[in-house]
């Protein structure tokens, strides 16, 4: 099946400092990716949408100067936490649809931000 | 108001308790359902999709109606492995996934 490889799995910083997650799709191309965020014991909610070629487009309340997403081929999307805080801190997941029918979900990047 | 609405739970059932899960979705243009499941700080994985006619995969059986805007998950003969959040799955045609809160299974010996 397809899949989605998300790096780092972990990752602590500073406040202040920025964190870059990469997402790939190893075996398909994805014009379309999704970051979602996930706190404790919530839903995963969606924060963006990641189109290759053109600008990310995101959901109420979610800053694109402090999230950054960038699109830059078929198969990698990043993003970029800056100047990050603790109540940064959270699971960040990316997904790719390989076609309409099913999302397909990388690891997951637990950040920490101390 | 939510777009998809589930029972968190937990729902604590014994190994071979028969268990049901209902999710209900506000978006009457929602085009494709799905159950994923979740383990604690994995990635959620596609469970089942729904289908209007139901179906029905070993112990897991899954329903939509469409007219109540309701979609359910029985899951028969629980075993221990079951153990995990249940999330509900809703999209339209451009398939944006919208995810419910989860419904946290716990099966106990």
């Amino acid at each position: 099946g397809a899949v989605v490889s998300q790096h780092p799995s972990w990752v602590i910083c500073k406040s202040g400092t920025s964190v870059k997650i990469e997402c790939r799709s190893l075996d398909f191309q994805a014009t379309t990716m999704f970051w979602y965020r996930q706190f404790p014991k919530q839903s995963l909610m969606l924060m963006a949408t990641s189109n290759e070629g053109s600008k990310a487009t995101y959901e109420q309340g979610v800053e694109k100067d402090k999230f950054l997403i960038n699109h830059a081929s078929l198969t990698l999307s990043t993003l970029t936490v800056t100047s990050a805080h603790p109540e940064d801190s959270s699971f960040y997941i990316c997904s790719a649809p390989d076609r309409a029918t099913e999302a397909f979900f990388g690891q997951g990047t637990r950040l920490t931000v101390v | 108001r939510k777009e998809v609405e589930q029972d968190p739970g937990p729902f604590n059932v014994p190994e071979g308790a028969t268990v049901a899960f209902n999710c209900t979705y506000s978006n009457s243009a929602s085009q494709s359902f799905f159950w994923y499941r979740q383990d604690c700080r994995k990635e959620p994985k596609l469970l089942m999709s729904v289908y209007s006619s139901g179906n029905e995969d070993g112990r897991f059986t899954a329903q939509l109606n469409r007219a109540s805007q309701y979609i359910s998950l029985l899951i028969r003969d629980s075993k221990l492995s079951d153990s995990a959040t249940y999330l509900c799955v809703a999209s339209g045609g451009s398939y944006i996934p919208t995810f419910g809160r989860g419904t946290s299974l716990i099966v106990h010996p």
